[in-house]
């Protein structure tokens, strides 16, 4: 079964607002990444925290990791129309493998 | 050059055929992959490449059958495929473990396969 589980499956906002994603994952972890898909296409990588860190950001995004609860969120703040898109967070737990988590898509509105 | 490419971009094939899907990065990235994604579903990873050696085969069915090549090249030959192998195929390459630097993967586009 996939590592992570994400929250909320779908969620819609209107262009301007933030948006907010958690993953929850199982097991210890080498680092969590997040990435984003827009419909039928490849992944995009949008930043990777090591278990070490507890807080990234890059541009309007902004990722948090708690290891005790095992879970992240992933922030992306004054969201576009262009931001709307499924995002995937995925544990890396040894090796090469990557688990990817169930997924959210978000709709942002015009 | 940071991208992977795929080709064919959609295939369709009967159930008899035999044919290959490719990958190509000129990243230096000595990691390869393929996924298969069907609809509204996370990626499920099917092998891992490192240093051109087939290092994970999470347990595909052997009418799916790998090929690395050189370290620039992933191939997926496909035979007598099954109408429910129907999805997106994408190849992703990162760092192999153990390289500095973060291991991102880096994904092509995909294709989309259609098995009648």
């Amino acid at each position: 079964s996939q590592q992570g589980e994400e929250d909320p499956q779908a969620l819609s906002i209107q262009e301007g607002e933030n948006a907010t994603m958690n993953c929850s994952y199982k097991t210890s972890i080498n680092n969590l990444q997040w990435y984003r898909q827009n419909s039928g296409r490849g992944l995009v990588h949008l930043i990777l925290i090591r278990s070490n860190e507890r807080e990234k950001h890059s541009g309007r995004l902004r990722v948090t990791l708690d290891t005790s609860k095992k879970s992240s969120s992933l922030l992306i703040t004054a969201s576009r129309a262009a931001d709307t898109a499924s995002y995937f967070c995925a544990t890396r737990t040894s090796g090469s493998r990557l688990t990817f988590g169930e997924g959210t898509q978000l709709t942002v509105n015009p | 050059d940071t991208e992977v490419t795929q080709t064919p971009k959609h295939l369709v094939m009967g159930m008899t055929n035999k044919k290959s899907l490719k990958c190509e990065q000129h990243m230096g990235h000595r990691a390869m992959y393929w996924y298969k994604q069907k609809a509204k579903k996370p990626p499920e990873l099917m092998f891992v490449y490192s240093y051109e050696k087939l290092s994970i085969n999470e347990s595909v069915p052997s009418r799916f059958s790998p090929e690395c090549p050189n370290s620039s090249l992933l191939n997926l030959h496909l035979h007598a495929l099954q109408p429910e192998d129907s999805a997106l195929y994408l190849c992703a390459s990162s760092r192999p473990p153990g390289a500095a630097g973060g291991n991102e993967q880096f994904f092509g586009p995909g294709t989309r396969l259609t098995v009648l």
